[in-house]
């Protein structure tokens, strides 16, 4: 079955511990994104990948880092996360079309909070 | 201003009555994306267009490049329709970005 998964799902930490939300997926998609989802703030991309090795920042890039040495894998990384990073987030891949990337499956979701 | 808006924010409608949410933009597309959030939820994706309509089952959606509108249309709508509607575009610099808009909640009451 055709996938995103994300790890954890749920995750209560505190300020300043390092943590990491794991995406894989199964579709052997190039391009892949991270974003957060706020109340009365909408989807907000925060770093993106449009192949191995190759990531960008996004919208709100900042308290967050990435990496992508598998084409399948985008870690998200909070090296010393503080509570404005209290959020939903959501990964995503896609691949390119003739005209524009195709649509883009997204993960179920892990929901983070920072106290 | 948003690049993306929409409207209405939220919606109440009774089952069987047509829906019809607005999406309209301000930059230059290659492609406008319709996604579906049920409460609790994962995002998944309903529509990708570039023109025209596009219908799946009661699911029909229409954008107007000319205009920079699209408007997603529910017919016989149903409580299990309830879920919050996302309008996303790509622009044109086509890097696999999205830009959403704000979101419109949808409640169908039996």
């Amino acid at each position: 079955e055709a996938q995103v998964t994300q790890n954890p799902r749920y995750l209560i930490t505190v300020t300043g511990k390092k943590l990491t939300v794991t995406c894989s997926q199964n579709m052997n998609h190039e391009y892949m994104s991270w974003y957060r989802q706020d109340p009365g703030l909408g989807l907000r991309q925060i770093y993106y990948s449009m192949n191995v090795e190759v990531t960008d920042k996004g919208d709100v890039p900042e308290g967050y880092k990435v990496s992508r040495k598998e084409k399948r894998n985008f870690p998200l990384i909070l090296e010393s996360p503080s509570p404005n990073q209290t959020s939903l987030y959501f990964c995503a891949s896609s691949s390119p079309g003739l005209l524009s990337y195709n649509e883009q499956f997204f993960g179920p979701g892990t929901r983070l909070t920072v106290l | 201003k948003n690049e993306v808006e929409q409207s209405p924010q939220n919606l109440t409608a009774q089952e069987g009555e047509f829906i019809t949410i607005n999406c309209s933009y301000s930059v230059g597309i290659s492609a406008l994306h319709w996604l579906q959030q049920h409460p609790g939820g994962g995002i998944v994706s309903l529509f990708m267009l570039s023109s025209g309509k596009k219908k799946h089952g009661r699911l029909i959606a229409t954008i107007n490049i000319q205009e920079k509108h699209s408007s997603l249309h529910i017919t016989a709508s149903h409580p299990r329709d309830s879920a919050v509607y996302i309008c996303a575009v790509s622009p044109q610099s086509n890097t696999g970005k999205l830009i959403f808009g704000q979101g419109t909640t949808l409640q169908v009451k039996p």
